[in-house]
C-alpha cells in the first residue's frame, strides 16, 4: 500500500490564482481530511469527509473548496489564492470518523502564495 | 506583532536519557488523546494514543500519561536517541466526538545530542 500520497509536493502560486492539491489513499478509509500547517504551530483543521459525497467544513475552512466522489480522493480547490494561505497542507486518513481510530498523514504539499 | 506561536517549547536532552515532553488541552470532554512525531519535511506520524478512560499506557519506549483532573498529557521516551529529534504534537479529539475531529496543540521541538 503506497497509504497516504498527495501531490504537488511544492507550489508556488500568484495571488488571486487557483489550484487544486489532490490527495489519495489506498487503505480504503472512509475518513479524510485536510490541515494546514503554519510556521511554529500545530496542524488545523480545515475540511473533513466521513464518506464518499458527504463532506463538513473543521476550523478553518474560508478560502477552501473541497469535494470527495470517491472513496479514494479527496482534493482540495483554493479558487483564488490569497499570501495568507501560504502553507504547509496535509491530508490524513483514517478506517472511520469515530474516536479512536488513528489518522494516516500524507507527506504535505508546500504551498507559497505570493 | 509577534505570534506566541512562532516560539516552540524545546527540550533538548543527551542520548540514553529519559524525555518527557508535556501537553495541557483545553476541553474537558474530550475523550481520545494521541501523540504524534513529525520530522523535518513528514507528516505527523502516530506514536500512541490514550482514552480518557485510563490514565497511563505503554509502548515501546514511550509511555502516555493522562491527568483528567488537570487536563495534562504527558509523553516519555525512554532511552532517548538521536533519532527521536522531531516536533511531537499531542491532539485531542474535537468537541464533537462523533467525528473524530483533532484538535492539535502548539507542538514541542526535541533535540537529542550524541
Amino acid at each position: 500500500n503506497a497509504g497516504v500520497t498527495q501531490t504537488p509536493k511544492f507550489q508556488v502560486l500568484k495571488t488571486g490564482q487557483s489550484m487544486t492539491l489532490q490527495c489519495a489513499q489506498d487503505m480504503n478509509h472512509e475518513y479524510m481530511s485536510w490541515y494546514r500547517q503554519d510556521p511554529g504551530m500545530g496542524l488545523r483543521l480545515i475540511h473533513y469527509s466521513v464518506g464518499a459525497g458527504i463532506t463538513d467544513q473543521g476550523e478553518v475552512p474560508n478560502g477552501y473548496n473541497v469535494s470527495r466522489s470517491t472513496t479514494e480522493d479527496f482534493p482540495l480547490r483554493l479558487l483564488s489564492a490569497a499570501p495568507s494561505q501560504t502553507s504547509v497542507y496535509f491530508c490524513a486518513s483514517s478506517y472511520s470518523w469515530t474516536s479512536g481510530d488513528t489518522q494516516y498523514f500524507g507527506p504535505g504539499t508546500r504551498l507559497t502564495v505570493l | 506583532g509577534e505570534s506566541v506561536g512562532l516560539h516552540l517549547p524545546t527540550l533538548s536532552v543527551q542520548e540514553g536519557d529519559n524525555s518527557i515532553i508535556n501537553c495541557a488541552y483545553s476541553n474537558s470532554a474530550s475523550d481520545y488523546f494521541i501523540w504524534y512525531k513529525q520530522e523535518s519535511g513528514k507528516g505527523p506520524q502516530f506514536i500512541i494514543d490514550i482514552r480518557s478512560n485510563m490514565d497511563k499506557r505503554q509502548g515501546q519506549r514511550v509511555t502516555v500519561l493522562l491527568n483528567k483532573t488537570v487536563k495534562h498529557l504527558s509523553l516519555q521516551i525512554a532511552a532517548t536517541q538521536p533519532g527521536d529529534s522531531a516536533v511531537y504534537f499531542c491532539a485531542e479529539n474535537g468537541v464533537d466526538t462523533s467525528y473524530g475531529k483533532l484538535t492539535f496543540g502548539q507542538g514541542t521541538i526535541l533535540t537529542v545530542h550524541p
